[in-house]
């Protein structure tokens, strides 16, 4: 009983490096999320995917691209890590056909960018 | 921009009395409003969802809806020190598809 499974769950890069966060759901919802949350704040909305092949920006979607693998798998990437980009970066799935359900969150992944 | 915004915090409350969090959004076709819980270091986690005009209880813990008003609140009864946490205010937009936070409230309940 999976629900939603990030990896990694903690990663430290220099700044200019990139790296791919992965995400993947095992409920077959249509919906998924990047969120990062820094110290002190709420969840901001990075990107979103509401079906498979489609994806949109959310609130803070400089420095990030997405890829929607399939309906399971949500990647999103860093290409250039800066200092700016240290947080915790949960993914989330829900469907949205469902209005009335909730998401679903990954346990989270915390990078440092040095 | 659709927006989320919660009662500034953080809030303290003696065990045993009544917590009361605040949202208000931006969007009138919002349709539905969920309050998360988060531990320090931890994912949030549901406690509640609304989607009509009124009060929902379960338990300890009362949403209340006014969506002319365009706000949800949270009260949490019979307070204890294991409610601290940080509440999150969820609210969708746009058919339902897009799931925004607010800032959160950081709530500490004194034994």
């Amino acid at each position: 009983n999976a629900g939603v499974t990030q990896t990694p769950k903690f990663q430290v890069l220099k700044t200019g490096q990139s790296m791919t966060l992965q995400c993947a759901q095992d409920m077959n919802h249509n919906s998924m999320y990047w969120y990062r949350q820094d110290p002190g704040m709420g969840l901001r909305l990075i990107y979103y995917s509401a079906s498979e092949g489609t994806t949109d920006k959310g609130e803070v979607p400089n420095g990030y691209n997405v890829s929607r693998l399939n309906k399971r798998e949500f990647s999103l990437r860093l290409e250039s890590a800066a200092p700016s980009q240290t947080s915790v970066y949960f993914c989330a799935s829900r469907d949205p056909a469902e209005v009335y359900v909730e998401a679903f969150f990954g346990q989270g992944t915390r990078l440092t960018v040095v | 921009q659709k927006e989320v915004e919660q009662n500034s915090g953080p809030l303290s409350v003696p065990e045993g009395a009544i917590a009361s969090l605040n949202c208000t959004y931006s969007d009138r076709g919002s349709q539905s409003f969920f309050w998360y819980r988060q531990y320090s270091g931890k994912s949030p986690e549901l406690i509640m969802s609304i989607y009509s005009n009124g009060d929902k209880e379960d338990g300890r813990f009362t949403a209340q809806l006014n969506k002319a008003s365009q706000y949800v609140s949270l009260l949490i009864r019979d307070s204890q020190p294991s409610d601290s946490a940080t509440y999150l205010c969820a609210v969708t937009f746009g058919s339902a598809r897009q799931l925004t936070f607010g800032s959160g409230t950081q709530l500490t309940v004194l034994p």
